[in-house]
């Protein structure tokens, strides 16, 4: 079965500081992973995408990290700033046939002043 | 085109009546897909359509769900007989290509409350 695994299931930083958010998967065949921002009562809203070669990619102060072989990911977001403060979901998606992707439950993070 | 638009924005509905939600996806989006979300989890994926063809359905919740995309523009969710379960964000999102690389946008949601 496929699955997306996030951690913490929660986080709360002082504005400025940095953190890591976690994203652990069993989907195959694997085709990409994205990361998705989610403000409360919004949709969510993507930030990064990896294929199965691509290592990192970057989005201003948020890098994400792809080891295909150990099927882990993470999201680094630098100097946070209070509009950091939303749920961020890992999303694997497979590749060939029928498009069915598998999403975390999410990473709830509070930026504090 | 100001993005994915979904309506109503939040739903009140009585346990046993059907309902139905409407999504409008971004001009010349030709894939476009529902989702429903619970209260701290992840989006769901339930469905989506290539143009008017609806290609991934085996992951609607029961038979009481469908989705239609008549013309390939916009689509519609209807849920019949409406549970308590059933209350949660239903989410819209349209994407360009038919790639699995390509950006899904979301619309903002429908928040459906069965009482």
């Amino acid at each position: 079965k496929n699955q997306v695994e996030q951690s913490p299931q929660s986080l709360i930083i002082l504005e400025g500081k940095n953190c890591t958010l976690q994203c652990n998967y069993t989907v195959s065949p694997f085709s990409n992973l994205r990361w998705y921002k989610q403000d409360t009562g919004r949709g969510p809203v993507s930030l990064t995408i990896m294929t199965f070669s691509e290592n990192t990619k970057s989005n201003g102060r948020y890098t994400a990290t792809l080891d295909a072989d150990t099927k882990q990911s993470s999201l680094h977001i630098t100097a946070s700033q209070l509009s950091d403060s939303a749920s961020y979901i890992c999303v694997v998606s497979t590749s060939g046939g029928s498009y069915i992707p598998t999403f975390g439950r999410g990473t709830s993070l509070i930026v504090h002043p | 085109d100001t993005g994915v638009s979904q309506d109503p924005r939040h739903k009140i509905t009585k346990r046993g009546q059907n309902v139905t939600f409407r999504c409008d996806p971004i001009s010349e989006h030709n894939r476009l897909y529902w989702y429903r979300q619970t209260l701290g989890q992840g989006p769901e994926f339930l469905t989506y359509f290539q143009n008017e063809a609806q290609l991934e359905k085996s992951r609607l919740l029961s038979d009481r769900f469908s989705a239609e995309r008549p013309k390939g523009s916009f689509s519609t969710l209807e849920i019949q007989r409406t549970e308590q379960g059933d209350s949660a964000m239903y989410l819209c999102a349209s994407s360009l290509g038919d790639r699995p690389q390509e950006t899904q946008y979301f619309g903002p949601g429908t928040r459906l409350l069965v009482l």
